[in-house]
C-alpha cells in the first residue's frame, strides 16, 4: 500500500518564476493538506482540499493556490516566487471525517 | 502568533534515558494533539496522538501526558535509543479548525550511545 507520494523531490527556481508541486494521497484517503516547513521550524498550514474545493486556508498570500483532482491527487502552485518561499513543502493526506494526517516526504524548493 | 509553544529547542540524553518534550497551547477549542517524528530530509511521521478526555496514553516506548487544566501536554520517550535521534513536533487541531494543524517549533533530540 503506497503512502503519500510527492513530486518532484527537489526543485530550483529563480525569483519571479512559478512552480507546481504534486501530491498523491495515501490509498483510501480523500483529503489533502499542504504545509510549508522553513529550515529549523515546524510546518505551517497552507490550505486543505476536499471534494476538489479549498476547505481551510492558513495565513498565506494568494500567490499560493491549489487544486484537487477527481482521483484526490493535488497540486500546489506558487506564483511570483520570492527568496522567502525556499522551504520544504509537505503534503499530508487524511480522511475528511478523521483528524489523523499522514505526511509525504516533501518537495525541497530553493528559490535563487 | 504561535498557537502551540514547544520546549526545549534541543535535548541530549544518554542511551536508556527519558527525554521529555513539553508543549503548551492557548486555544481551548483544540481537541486533538498528535506528536510527529522527523528525520533529516524526510517528512514527519505520526508517533502517537491524544485527546483531552485522556490524561495519559502509551504506545510502545512513547507516552503522552496531558494536563487539560494547564493546557499542557508532553512526550516521554522511554528507554531511548540512538535511533530515536530526530526532531519531534507537537501539534494541535480543533473543532473550529478541522484538519488545520498548528505545529510547535520542534525539539531536536540526540541520544548518545
Amino acid at each position: 500500500d503506497a503512502g503519500v507520494t510527492q513530486s518532484p523531490t527537489h526543485l530550483i527556481k529563480t525569483r519571479g518564476q512559478q512552480v507546481t508541486l504534486r501530491c498523491s494521497p495515501k490509498s483510501g484517503h480523500d483529503t489533502v493538506s499542504w504545509y510549508q516547513q522553513a529550515l529549523g521550524q515546524g510546518p505551517q498550514f497552507i490550505f486543505q482540499y476536499y471534494e476538489e474545493e479549498e476547505r481551510q486556508r492558513g495565513n498565506f498570500p494568494d500567490r499560493f493556490s491549489g487544486h484537487q483532482f477527481p482521483n484526490y491527487s493535488s497540486e500546489l502552485n506558487v506564483n511570483a516566487l520570492l527568496l522567502g518561499d525556499s522551504a520544504l513543502y509537505l503534503c499530508a493526506s487524511s480522511l475528511y471525517t478523521e483528524e489523523t494526517q499522514y505526511f509525504g516526504p516533501g518537495t525541497r524548493l530553493l528559490v535563487l | 502568533q504561535q498557537q502551540v509553544k514547544q520546549s526545549p529547542q534541543s535535548l541530549i540524553v544518554q542511551k536508556g534515558g527519558i527525554p521529555i518534550i513539553n508543549c503548551a497551547y492557548e486555544n481551548t477549542a483544540f481537541d486533538y494533539f498528535p506528536w510527529y517524528q522527523q528525520f533529516p530530509g524526510k517528512g514527519p511521521a505520526l508517533l502517537i496522538a491524544i485527546r483531552p478526555d485522556v490524561s495519559e496514553k502509551k504506545e510502545g516506548r512513547f507516552t503522552i501526558s496531558f494536563n487539560k487544566s494547564a493546557k499542557q501536554f508532553s512526550l516521554h520517550i522511554m528507554d531511548s535509543q540512538p535511533g530515536d535521534s530526530a526532531t519531534y513536533f507537537c501539534a494541535a487541531s480543533g473543532t473550529d479548525s478541522w484538519g488545520k494543524f498548528q505545529f510547535g517549533a520542534g525539539t531536536q533530540v540526540v541520544v548518545t550511545p
